[in-house]
């Protein structure tokens, strides 16, 4: 079975910019998860899907960060302007269902902002 | 305020030592998940607990769940250099049948020394 699927893997960007990160979950997970995971700390939940619907986004910087998963499967998330406290790794997780408990990760974007 | 906190943060240890790791959380949950992070790789489940008195052992580990006193303990047994990673607690903080709203602690940095 295929795992998460992220990418880039790596970004470096100036403050400001725009940045896009990519996830496919495993086949057949209808929940997404993408985390926020700053050095040297554990991993933040920020955007919570079931299918294309959005469960909780009740931590994500909406003034800035977005997120869609318009057809279910395959995720965006996009950070528009970058700040500095924005460098971390992002993580995307699946997993079968909001009652189905356990979440795969896949390895992450680590995103640096100059 | 919602936390979750491990200790300790760091953990040099010996190999053939036992040690423990507590995860003391302070809101309501009854289920907690172990996982495990190598440097520069994503997450690995280690355990699921689902219920207070919970306990879950594979190989040298041990992970136990007491909802009452708000506590999770990873026993190590006898530890290799293998085990030598960073481990994280998270708290399902989730309500109304839904799941998957984790809350992370910082991690415990184990380095396991000949």
């Amino acid at each position: 079975e295929a795992g998460v699927a992220q990418s880039p893997r790596y970004k470096i960007i100036e403050k400001r910019q725009s940045v896009a990160f990519w996830c496919n979950p495993i086949s057949g997970h209808a929940t997404l998860y993408w985390y926020q995971q700053i050095l040297g700390q554990g991993p933040k939940l920020l955007i919570q899907f079931q299918n294309n619907g959005v469960v909780d986004d009740s931590q994500l910087p909406k003034d800035r960060f977005s997120a869609e998963r318009l057809k279910g499967v395959d995720s965006t998330l996009k950070i528009q302007p970058a700040k500095l406290e924005d460098s971390a790794v992002y993580l995307c997780a699946s997993s079968w269902g909001l009652a189905n408990y356990e979440q795969y990760f896949g390895p992450g974007t680590r995103l640096t902002v100059t | 305020e919602l936390k979750v906190e491990q200790n300790p943060l760091f953990l040099s240890m010996q190999e053939g030592k036992n040690y423990t790791i507590y995860c003391n959380y302070s809101t309501t949950s009854d289920r907690l998940y172990w996982y495990r992070q190598d440097p520069g790789k994503s997450l690995e489940s280690l355990f699921v607990l689902l219920s207070n008195g919970a306990v879950k052992q594979e190989g040298r580990l041990m992970a136990s769940l007491d909802t009452k006193a708000r506590l999770s303990t990873l026993h190590i047994t006898a530890a290799v250099h293998d085990l030598s990673a960073t481990y994280f607690c998270a708290v399902d903080i989730s309500y109304g049948g839904s799941q998957g709203n984790l809350i992370f602690g910082k991690g415990t940095k184990l380095s396991v020394k000949p």
